[in-house]
This record gives C-alpha cells, sequence and structure tokens, in this order.
C-alpha cells in the first residue's frame, strides 16, 4: 500500500522564520511528487517534482526531491501570516492503468505569527 | 484563471437520501478526480474518469456511489443511499493530459456534505 507520511505535523513560526517541512514515501511505480497548500478549502497546487535533485522554485517557496532516499522537503524563506495553512504532500502512483491517482500524507500546519 | 468549480458549497441530507454532487472541471481538461476529505483525516482518493469511463476506484467507491459526466462540461458524483459515514467535504479535480501533464491536478473549492 503507498504511504506518504509529513513531518512535522504542526509548526508555529514569527513572520520572517524560515520553514522546513518533510515528506517521505513510499510507493510502487513512483511518477511524481506533489506539494500542495490547503487554506480554507480546496489545495492549490504549488510544485510537481519527478526528478531528484532538481529544485523548483517559486518567490519565496522551493521544493526538491530525493528519489533515492524516498523524502522530499519543502522550504518556505521570510514566512508571512499568509503562509499559514496546512501544506499536503501526495505522491503518483503511475503503475499499470492509473491515471494519475494521488496519496495524500495527512499535511503539516503551520502557524505564522506576526 | 481557469478554475475547477463545484456547487453547492454545503449539502445538508438525511441519510438514506441520495445526493448529487457536481463539478465543472476546467475546460481544456481530460481527466476528473473525486478525493473526500472526512474532517481531520487526510484526503482520500474516490475515483479517476477518463474518456467517459471510470478508470480508476478506490475501495471506499462502492456500489453506492457513481459518477457521470452528463454533457460537456458538468462531471458529478452520486450517492444513493447516504450514510453518516459519508459526511465529508468532497473535492473534485482535474488535470490536462496527456503524459506529464495530467500529473497535476487542479482542485475545485470542495462540497462539505452532511449526513443527519
Amino acid at each position: 500500500e503507498d504511504k506518504v507520511v509529513q513531518s512535522p505535523l504542526s509548526l508555529v513560526v514569527h513572520e520572517g522564520d524560515t520553514v522546513t517541512l518533510n515528506c517521505s514515501y513510499e510507493v510502487t511505480n513512483f511518477r511524481s511528487l506533489l506539494w500542495y497548500k490547503q487554506e480554507k478549502k480546496a489545495p492549490t497546487f504549488l510544485f510537481m517534482l519527478t526528478s531528484s535533485g532538481i529544485e523548483k522554485k517559486s518567490g519565496r517557496l522551493s521544493s526538491i526531491l530525493d528519489k533515492k532516499e524516498l523524502f522530499s522537503i519543502l522550504n518556505i524563506t521570510a514566512t508571512q501570516t499568509g503562509d499559514s495553512a496546512v501544506y499536503l504532500c501526495a505522491v503518483v502512483n503511475a503503475g499499470g492503468t492509473s491515471y494519475g491517482k494521488l496519496t495524500f500524507g495527512q499535511g503539516t500546519i503551520l502557524t505564522v505569527h506576526p | 484563471e481557469p478554475e475547477v468549480t463545484q456547487t453547492p458549497s454545503h449539502q445538508v441530507t438525511q441519510m438514506g437520501q441520495e445526493v448529487i454532487l457536481r463539478c465543472v472541471p476546467i475546460s481544456n481538461h481530460l481527466y476528473f478526480y473525486w478525493y473526500r476529505q472526512i474532517l481531520g483525516q487526510k484526503v482520500e482518493f474516490l475515483v479517476s474518469f477518463y474518456n467517459n469511463e471510470i478508470s480508476e476506484k478506490s475501495e471506499i467507491f462502492d456500489d453506492q456511489f457513481s459518477v457521470e459526466r452528463p454533457d460537456g462540461s458538468n462531471f458529478t458524483l452520486k450517492i444513493r443511499s447516504t450514510k453518516l459515514e459519508d459526511s465529508a467535504m468532497y473535492f473534485c479535480a482535474s488535470s490536462e493530459g496527456p503524459r506529464d501533464r495530467y500529473y497535476e491536478q487542479y482542485f475545485g473549492p470542495g462540497t462539505r456534505l452532511t449526513v443527519t
């Protein structure tokens, strides 16, 4: 069974801090790993990572994948109160007839205080 | 920017009743999905749909559930006889396809289903 574990489960920081969120996975037929930000409702797509060692970056957010050690990290620098959310990691199993089913981790709750 | 939309935002129903949750995927997307999230738990895959048929479904997606694309824009999830444990947030997602692009799934705002 595919498995995704995120750590820490929750994190409280102050504005300006840098945070690192972790995601480890076990999945047969790994295809890619995705990060989402979930505020009130819908998960909002952040990154998709397919290859090891290639950093993806968007503003203050960046992410990298290690396919040998089976984990990914999401970094947020100079955090702002608007970064407060649940950050979800999900993996895609592309084996057989799978059409991109996502298996999610439990999420990391990030709270950024002013 | 194109987005996935869902209606209603909140649905309250009595146990045993049928509900239909509606989604309008992003217009040029070809792959459609339903996920659910029970309060405090992980987001769980229910079903994927491509080319007018189910391509994959989870153990949760039993005979009480069905999906349909009744026209060129809507994608629906029907629960025939709701149970208390069906109470959850239901998310629709879509992706572009083919090949690498179909792994980037974009989610709608969700429908909160409450079964009483």
